[in-house]
This record gives C-alpha cells, structure tokens and sequence, in this order.
C-alpha cells in the first residue's frame, strides 16, 4: 500500500506570495493532520480533518487554512508569506479520527524569500 | 496532555542495543506511549505504542514501567540507518484529536 504523498516536495516564494501544499492519505484513510517544523519550534500541530469537517486547529494566524475533499485528500495553503513560514509541512494520516496511529509524508520544504 | 522529558542526545555503538528513555510522569490511566523516529529532513516514522504491557515489533520493543511514569525505547541491534532523532509522545486513547504535542526528542547517534 502506498504511503502519504505530498506535493510539491521543495517550494521557494517570495514574501508575501500565497502558496498550497497538497496531500493525499494512504488509501482507506479518512483523517488528514497537517504539523510544521521549524528549528526553533520543533513539530507544530496545524490542523486535522475527517470527513472533509477541520476537526481541530493549532495556534497558527488565520493565514493558514486548508481542507479536505471528499476523497480525503487534504490542500493546506498559506497567504501572505512571511520569513518566518519557511518550513517543513509535514501530513499525517490515519484510518478514523482521534484513535488510531497516524503516519507522517516525507512532507513539503516550503522556503520563503 | 501530558508533557514528555527526553535526553537531548544519546550515542550508541553500532550492534549493540539502543535504549532510548522517556520520562512521562504525569500520564493519566487512558493515555498511549507513543514513539516515533525522524531520520533528517523526512517525515516521522511510525515505531510502536503501549499502554501498560511491554510490546515488541519488528523494529523495538517498548517497555513501560509498572507506574507508567516512565518508558524505555529498545532498539535490539542499532546499525548506521537507526541514526534518527526519537519522539516519545503520550496521547489518550480516545483523545477525539491527532494533536500529537512533540517534545524535543533525542538525537541518537550511532556509531560505527
């Protein structure tokens, strides 16, 4: 079974551009966590959705968004770039919502000019 | 959620065993011991998780002690490829979130 993909793999923008990451669970899963690493913050909880609804949100600007559609697959996106949104986006999955093991993408390199 | 507290770095010489520990003392009676491993630059990789009994995969085994304050990692023949920074998380079982809170882990180093 193939694991989580996410595309694109490396991203550069310029401050202020908007940029969308993108998603796609291990087939069967339904519920998608977003996370950011930084050297200084570590791994940082995004979001997570089941069932296409966002079922939790971390303490991140209202610049960051996403959703899922109904084949689970996830878009997160980023307005208004700032220094600071260089990162690695990391995707996590799992088979339901709150139970069960997530797995991790290799995740996006996101640079920010 | 309860806090976890790791070394910040640990080395291990190449096939001997790795024993990674985890401090986790203010873990509630419905709460897993999760651990995950980040080798550079790449999403984390799923290892094992517990509850109260000791577990073992293909890839560690997970001992919890009888209190549940504390967990030790065992990865039984480390090689080069093991080198990896370790996540210990605790998580509630029916936690109705994937809000996995990570800590600093521990950068393990293996040695040749």
């Amino acid at each position: 079974k193939a694991g989580v993909t996410q595309t694109p793999r490396y991203l550069i923008k310029t401050r202020g551009q908007q940029v969308t990451l993108s998603c796609s669970p291990i087939s069967g899963h339904r519920s998608v966590s977003w996370y950011q690493q930084t050297p200084g913050q570590g791994l940082q909880f995004l979001f997570e959705y089941f069932s296409e609804t966002q079922r939790n949100k971390g303490n991140f600007p209202g610049r960051f968004s996403g959703r899922q559609f109904s084949n689970s697959r996830s878009e997160m996106n980023v307005s208004t770039l700032e220094l600071g949104d260089s990162a690695l986006y990391l995707c996590a999955s799992s088979p339901y919502f709150g139970t069960d093991t997530q797995y991790f993408g290799p995740g996006t390199r996101l640079t920010v000019l | 959620d309860a806090k976890t507290t790791q070394p910040p770095s640990m080395d291990c010489a190449e096939g001997r065993a790795a024993n990674l520990p985890c401090n986790h003392s203010t873990i509630s009676g419905n709460e897993y011991v999760y651990w995950y491993r980040q080798i550079h630059s790449q999403g984390p990789q799923y290892i094992i998780h517990g509850l109260k009994n000791n577990e073992t995969n293909e890839m560690a085994s997970l001992i919890i002690t009888e209190d549940r304050k504390s967990s030790t990692l065992i990865l039984p023949h480390a090689t080069l490829r093991d080198t990896a920074v370790y996540y210990c998380i605790v998580r509630p079982f029916t936690s109705g979130t994937y809000k996995y809170i990570f800590g600093t882990g521990t950068r393990l180093k293996v040695l040749a």
